[in-house]
């Protein structure tokens, strides 16, 4: 089955600079890959997502790159702010075949940046 | 007003009882997923269900059970088999691969205490 691992476990930022979090995936089928932010006490939410057929996409101050090759896929938020503080999570889903969707998730990067 | 709705928020159960999550979603969505969510482990596949009356076992099915009767709701069991069953619980629901827009959202979690 598919495995996605995370890294950094942990990041510390300075307010203002740029933070970059990734990931790998093992399965080939997997074309999709969202990455959620999970504030203290609340539910993950989707901040951006890629296909594999797009190596970058870009949202303000949030990008996310992959490559299918190499089986990676990275988060940048740029221009840090405090409110950008939490646990990052990546994921991937196979979406070849209708009966074969399981979305994935890394271990998650606590991110804190620093005032 | 459309969401995905996980009760209670907290659980209380004592050691050898079974005891069941709810979750509903009223957005229309066929893919449902339960994760466990530890610290420093992400979040772990339980169970997911592609369409009503199928579901496939996840990462850590052991000692969980689901069901898929209706649409809307997704209920998982934690049986006394789950020898550790204390942990932070979510729900999520998405439409499947057959449409453009996949993300997938999140109730706000069940918190299980085994007293």
């Amino acid at each position: 089955g598919e495995n996605v691992e995370q890294h950094p476990s942990t990041l510390s930022v300075q307010e203002g600079d740029s933070a970059v979090i990734k990931c790998t995936y093992s399965d080939s089928a997997s074309n999709y890959f969202p990455w959620y932010k999970q504030e203290l006490g609340k539910r993950p939410q989707l901040i951006i997502d890629i296909r594999s057929n797009v190596g970058e996409k870009k949202d303000q101050r949030i990008a996310v790159t992959l490559n299918k090759t190499a089986k990676h896929f990275s988060l940048h938020i740029t221009e840090t702010q405090p409110e950008d503080s939490a646990v990052y999570f990546c994921a991937a889903r196979r979406g070849i075949n209708f009966g074969n969707e399981k979305l994935t998730f890394g271990t998650g990067t606590r991110l804190t940046i620093i005032p | 007003d459309g969401g995905i709705t996980q009760s209670p928020k907290y659980l209380f159960r004592k050691e050898g009882q079974n005891v069941t999550l709810s979750c509903e979603q009223n957005l229309n969505h066929d893919a449902m997923y339960w994760y466990r969510q530890d610290p420093g482990q992400g979040l772990r596949l339980i169970y997911y269900s592609q369409i009503v009356n199928d579901f496939q076992k996840g990462d850590i099915a052991e000692g969980y059970s689901v069901s898929r009767e209706k649409k809307e709701s997704f209920p998982l069991t934690v049986t006394s088999a789950q020898k550790n069953p204390t942990a932070f619980y979510l729900c999520a629901s998405s439409p499947t691969y057959r449409f453009m827009n996949t993300e997938a959202f999140f109730g706000q979690g069940t918190r299980l205490t085994v007293v």
